[in-house]
């Protein structure tokens, strides 16, 4: 079990360009997260798919921000025209997300992205 | 909003020595978990409760979704349990599993 794995590790993009972040969620896991952690913020939730549908995408942005999961085994957090505000480190997440099998989430390694 | 209080925010403690780490939860929560993040910045799985408590080696957990508190414990602290911990509960009602987290304790063991 490799884990959730994210892609790349470390991203610099110069300010208004995109940058788009990988995340392939641990095999058979249901449930996929996005979270943002800054040093002012903590650990912010982002979005959330379940069986790829997406369910809560209560914490991201309205604007440039976007996530996809179309298939089982990947997801994407896009963000066009990047500031400087959004570099973090942008960890993404998987679980079971089952009554039988239990809700524990399981991080990344996350993507540390920096906007200059 | 639906927010999960840490405490403390830092600790030391001598080599061999214990503490405790607390969240308070303002709201009914479905699950606590709590990670420890290592020196390279990953999350470590270290708790999942639903309820009652666990035991994993020197650390032990409990969680108490009614009087809406989880504590984490440590003794016979060493050295490679340094590193910044954080709780994080999972809201009670819903589809969504999304965990809100506690702001961290980082902890610094010295010998």
């Amino acid at each position: 079990n490799a884990g959730v794995i994210q892609t790349p590790r470390h991203k610099v993009t110069g300010k208004g360009q995109e940058a788009t972040l990988w995340c392939e969620p641990i095999s058979g896991h249901s449930a996929v997260f996005w979270y943002r952690q800054t040093i002012v913020q903590g650990l912010e939730f982002l979005t959330y798919f379940r069986n790829q549908a997406p369910i809560d995408d209560s914490g991201m942005p309205k604007e440039r921000f976007s996530a996809q999961m179309p298939n089982q085994s990947h997801s994407t957090l896009k963000i066009q025209s990047t500031q400087p505000q959004d570099s973090a480190v942008y960890l993404c997440a998987s679980s079971l997300d089952s009554r039988t099998g239990g809700r524990e989430v399981f991080f990344g390694k996350g993507t540390r992205l920096t906007v200059v | 909003g639906d927010q999960v209080e840490q405490s403390p925010s830092a600790l030391s403690l001598h080599e061999g020595t214990g503490s405790a780490l607390r969240c308070n939860f303002t709201t009914t929560m479905r699950a606590v978990q709590w990670f420890r993040k290592n020196s390279r910045g990953s999350l470590i799985n270290l708790f999942y409760l639903a309820s009652g408590t666990k035991e994993n080696g020197r650390l032990k957990s409990a969680f108490d979704s009614k009087e809406r508190y989880s504590t984490l414990h440590i003794r016979d602290a060493q050295l490679e349990d340094s590193g910044t911990y954080f709780c994080a509960a999972e809201w009670g009602g819903g589809l969504s599993g999304k965990l809100t987290f506690g702001e961290g304790t980082q902890v610094t063991v010295i010998s």
